[in-house]
C-alpha cells in the first residue's frame, strides 16, 4: 500500500493564479481531510470528507474548494492564491469506525505564493 | 470551541533524563486525544491515543478531565524520540482532529 500520496511536493505560485493540489489514498478510508501548517503553528483544517460526495468546510475554508468524487481522491482547488496561502499542506485519511481512529498522512506540498 | 495548548515550542533534555511534553485542552464533551510525532524528513504519525491506555516508544499519557491535560511523559528519553509533537483533539462528524501549535523536543547526548 502507498497510503496517502499528495502532488506535487513543491510549487511556486503567482497572485492570481489557480491550482489543484492531488491527493489520493489506497486504504479505502471514508473520511478524509485537508490541513493547513503555517510557520510555528499546529495543523489547522481547511476541508474535509465523511465520504464520496460528501464534503464540508474546517476551521479555515476562505479561498479553498474541494470535491470527492471518488473514494481515494479529494483535490484541494485554489482559485485565485494569495500570499496568505502560503503554507505547508497536508492530506489525511481515516477509516470509520466506532470512537476516533488513527488519520494517516500524506507527505505534504509545500506552497508558496509570491 | 474546542482548543489545545502546547505552551512549550522548545524543549531539550538530556539522554537518560525524564521527559514531559505538555498539553492543555478546552472541550466541552468527553474528550477524545491523541498525540502525534513528526521525526525529521518523515510524515506526521500517530504515537498514542488517550482511550488506547498504552505505552508507545515508552512515552504514555494520561489524560486528567479535572486539569483538563494530557501530558506526555516518558521516564528515560532517547537521542531517537528528538521530533516534533503535537498534541490533537478528536471531534465531529468525521472525527477531524483539532491540532496544537507543537513542542518540538531535542534529546542531547
Amino acid at each position: 500500500n502507498a497510503g496517502v500520496t499528495q502532488t506535487p511536493k513543491f510549487r511556486i505560485l503567482k497572485i492570481g493564479q489557480s491550482m489543484t493540489l492531488q491527493c489520493t489514498q489506497d486504504m479505502n478510508h471514508n473520511y478524509m481531510y485537508w490541513y493547513r501548517q503555517d510557520p510555528g503553528m499546529g495543523l489547522k483544517l481547511i476541508y474535509y470528507s465523511v465520504g464520496a460526495g460528501i464534503t464540508d468546510k474546517g476551521e479555515v475554508p476562505n479561498g479553498y474548494n474541494v470535491s470527492r468524487s471518488t473514494t481515494e481522491d479529494f483535490p484541494l482547488r485554489l482559485e485565485l492564491a494569495a500570499p496568505s496561502q502560503t503554507s505547508v499542506y497536508f492530506c489525511a485519511s481515516s477509516y470509520r469506525g466506532q470512537g476516533a481512529n488513527e488519520q494517516f498522512f500524506g507527505p505534504g506540498t509545500r506552497l508558496t505564493v509570491l | 470551541a474546542q482548543r489545545v495548548t502546547q505552551p512549550e515550542k522548545l524543549l531539550s533534555v538530556f539522554k537518560g533524563a525524564p521527559v514531559e511534553l505538555k498539553c492543555n485542552y478546552s472541550y466541552s464533551g468527553s474528550p477524545e486525544l491523541f498525540w502525534y510525532v513528526q521525526y525529521s524528513r518523515q510524515r506526521l504519525q500517530l504515537l498514542l491515543r488517550h482511550i488506547s491506555r498504552e505505552s508507545i516508544k515508552g512515552f504514555t499519557a494520561d489524560l486528567n478531565k479535572g486539569e483538563t491535560s494530557f501530558h506526555l511523559k516518558k521516564p528515560f528519553a532517547q537521542e531517537e524520540d528528538s521530533a516534533m509533537y503535537y498534541c490533537a483533539l478528536s471531534k465531529g462528524s468525521a472525527r477531524q482532529l483539532t491540532f496544537g501549535s507543537g513542542t518540538q523536543l531535542t534529546v542531547l547526548p
